[in-house]
C-alpha cells in the first residue's frame, strides 16, 4: 500500500524559505519509472503544480516558480524535500505531495493528505 | 506554456449523464488525466491515459480522447458525485498542468 505525508511549517513570514517534506512507504523511489510530485493549493482556488522528481534525479520545475523551487530526494529516508524560497502570502495554501507510477507516466495516482501552509508577518 | 481549459460549472440531475471536457493543444499527442477532489479533502485520480481507470474507481466514471478534448463522463450521476473535478496533462518535456477545475453540482 503507497502512502504519502507531508510535513513542515504551518506559518512562515515573508521572504522566507519554506521547507517540506514528503515521506512515503510502499515504494522505492530508486525504481525505474517512479517519481513524486509537489502540487499546492489555494484556498478556494484550482491545484497548481510544482515540481517533479524522478527514481534517476532527473527534475521538472513548473516554469513560473522554477526560480524559487528546489526539490530533492533522499532514497534512503523514503523522503523527498521541496524548498520554495521568498515566501509571500500569495503562495498561503496546502500544500500536496503525490506519486507518479511508471504505468500511469505523467500524473498522481496516489496524494498525501497535505499541509496547510500560511504565510503572514 | 502550455494550458488546459476546462469549464468552471457543470449541473446535472441526478440519474443523469455529466461530461465535462478538457481542452488543450497537445492533447492530440498527450495524455489527460482526471482528478476529482471533495471539500476537505486530497484529489483522488480518476482517469488515467485518458480513458483507464484505475482500481476501485466506479465503471460510472469514463474517459476519452478525441483532438485537442479530452472528456470525463459521469453515467447515471448520484449525490456524492457532488465535487471538483480537475483535468491535468503534460507538455512533450514532462511540465505538469492542471486545468482550472469543474464545479459539478447534482441538482
Amino acid at each position: 500500500q503507497i502512502t504519502l505525508k507531508e510535513s513542515g511549517p504551518t506559518l512562515v513570514k515573508p521572504t522566507q524559505t519554506l521547507t517540506l517534506t514528503c515521506t512515503f512507504s510502499g515504494f522505492s523511489l530508486s525504481s525505474s519509472g517512479v517519481g513524486v510530485g509537489w502540487i499546492r493549493q489555494p484556498p478556494g482556488k484550482a491545484l497548481e503544480w510544482l515540481a517533479l522528481i524522478f527514481w534517476n534525479d532527473d527534475k521538472r520545475y513548473s516554469p513560473s516558480l522554477r526560480s524559487r523551487l528546489t526539490i530533492t530526494k533522499d532514497t534512503s529516508k523514503n523522503q523527498v524535500v521541496l524548498r520554495m524560497t521568498n515566501m509571500d502570502p500569495v503562495d498561503t495554501a496546502t500544500y500536496y505531495c503525490g506519486h507518479r507510477s511508471p504505468t500511469i507516466l505523467d500524473a498522481f495516482d496516489i496524494w498525501g493528505q497535505g499541509t496547510m501552509v500560511t504565510v503572514s508577518s | 506554456s502550455y494550458e488546459v481549459t476546462q469549464p468552471p460549472s457543470v449541473s446535472v440531475s441526478p440519474g443523469q449523464t455529466a461530461r465535462i471536457t478538457c481542452s488543450g493543444d497537445a492533447l492530440p499527442n498527450q495524455f489527460g488525466y482526471w482528478y476529482q477532489q471533495k471539500p476537505g479533502q486530497a484529489p483522488v485520480m480518476l482517469i488515467y491515459k485518458d480513458s483507464e481507470r484505475p482500481s476501485g474507481i466506479p465503471e460510472r466514471f469514463s474517459g476519452s480522447g478525441s483532438g485537442t478534448t479530452v472528456t470525463l463522463t459521469i453515467s447515471g450521476v448520484q449525490a456524492e458525485d457532488e465535487a471538483d473535478y480537475y483535468c491535468q496533462s503534460a507538455d512533450s518535456s514532462g511540465i505538469v498542468v492542471f486545468g482550472g477545475g469543474t464545479k459539478l453540482t447534482v441538482l
